[in-house]
C-alpha cells in the first residue's frame, strides 16, 4: 500500500505562473515532509520541508502548505520558471519511528516559455 | 569531493550474474541511505547504515541483496543472481546526522539492467 501518493504524474503550466503539485498521505504518524526534486540523470535534491507542528513554510519562491486534518500537503511555486522544470517528490517520515523516508511516485513538472 | 558519487553509473548484465553497485557518500556524513528508483515508480527505501551498522534493514526486497560499509565511508550493495524485475535505478544518499529529518544528498544513481 502506497503511504504517499501523488496522484498527478505531470503537470505543465507556464511561465511566470503558480505551479501547484500535490501530495496525499494515509500515514497518521508521519509529522516531517520534505519536497525533493529530480532533474535528468541526476540525483534528487532536497528542496523545502515542513514539521507537523506547521502548516505552512516558505522559502524564496518555493511554499509548502500542510493540512493536517485533510492529510494534504502541497508545493506552491511562485513565479515558475522553465528551470524548475524537473520531477518533484514528495517524501514523509515518521520521527520516533524508523528514520526512514517514505517517499511517492513523483509529479512531472513542465515550465513551457 | 564535493557530492555523493556512484560507480558505476551504468550497468548491464545478464540474468543470474552478480552485481556490485559502490557509494563514496560526503565526507563525514555519519548516514548512508540505499534506495532504488523502478519505473514509473517513487523511490523505495532499501538499508539505511549508521556509521558501520546497518539498524534498518527491512527495504531488501530479498536475501540475495545485501550491503555493507566499511570505514564509516564506502559502501558496497551486492544483488546476487540478478533478476529482470531487479532493473532500476540505485540511489545512493547520505547525510550529517543519522535523524530521518537531516537534509539528505543524493549521488546521480546506477542504471542496472538485467537482460
Amino acid at each position: 500500500d502506497q503511504q504517499v501518493k501523488q496522484n498527478s504524474p505531470s503537470l505543465s503550466v507556464q511561465e511566470g505562473r503558480i505551479s501547484i503539485l500535490n501530495c496525499d498521505y494515509t500515514n497518521s504518524m508521519f509529522d516531517y515532509f520534505l519536497w525533493y526534486k529530480k532533474y535528468p540523470a541526476e540525483g534528487p535534491t532536497f528542496l523545502i520541508s515542513i514539521s507537523s507542528i506547521k502548516d505552512k513554510n516558505e522559502d524564496g519562491r518555493f511554499t509548502v502548505f500542510l493540512n493536517k486534518s485533510a492529510k494534504h500537503l502541497s508545493l506552491h511555486i511562485v513565479p515558475s520558471q522553465p528551470g524548475d522544470s524537473a520531477v518533484y517528490f514528495c517524501a514523509a517520515i515518521y520521527q520516533g519511528g524508523s528514520e526512514k523516508l517514505v517517499f511517492g511516485k513523483g509529479t512531472k513538472l513542465t515550465v513551457n516559455p | 569531493g564535493a557530492g555523493v558519487s556512484q560507480s558505476p553509473s551504468n550497468k548491464v548484465t545478464e540474468k543470474g550474474k552478480d552485481v556490485e553497485l559502490r557509494c563514496d557518500p560526503i565526507s563525514g556524513h555519519t548516514a548512508l541511505y540505499w534506495y532504488r528508483q523502478s519505473l514509473g515508480q517513487g523511490l523505495e527505501f532499501l538499508i539505511y547504515f549508521q556509521g558501520n551498522s546497518a539498524p534498518d534493514k527491512s527495504g531488501l526486497p530479498s536475501d540475495r541483496f545485501s550491503a555493507e560499509r566499511t570505514g564509516g565511508s564506502v559502501s558496497t550493495l551486492t544483488i546476487q543472481r540478478t533478476q529482470q524485475e531487479d532493473s532500476a535505478v540505485y540511489l545512493c544518499a547520505s547525510s550529517r546526522l543519522t535523524s530521518g529529518t537531516d537534509t539528505q544528498y543524493f549521488g546521480p544513481g546506477t542504471r542496472l539492467t538485467v537482460l
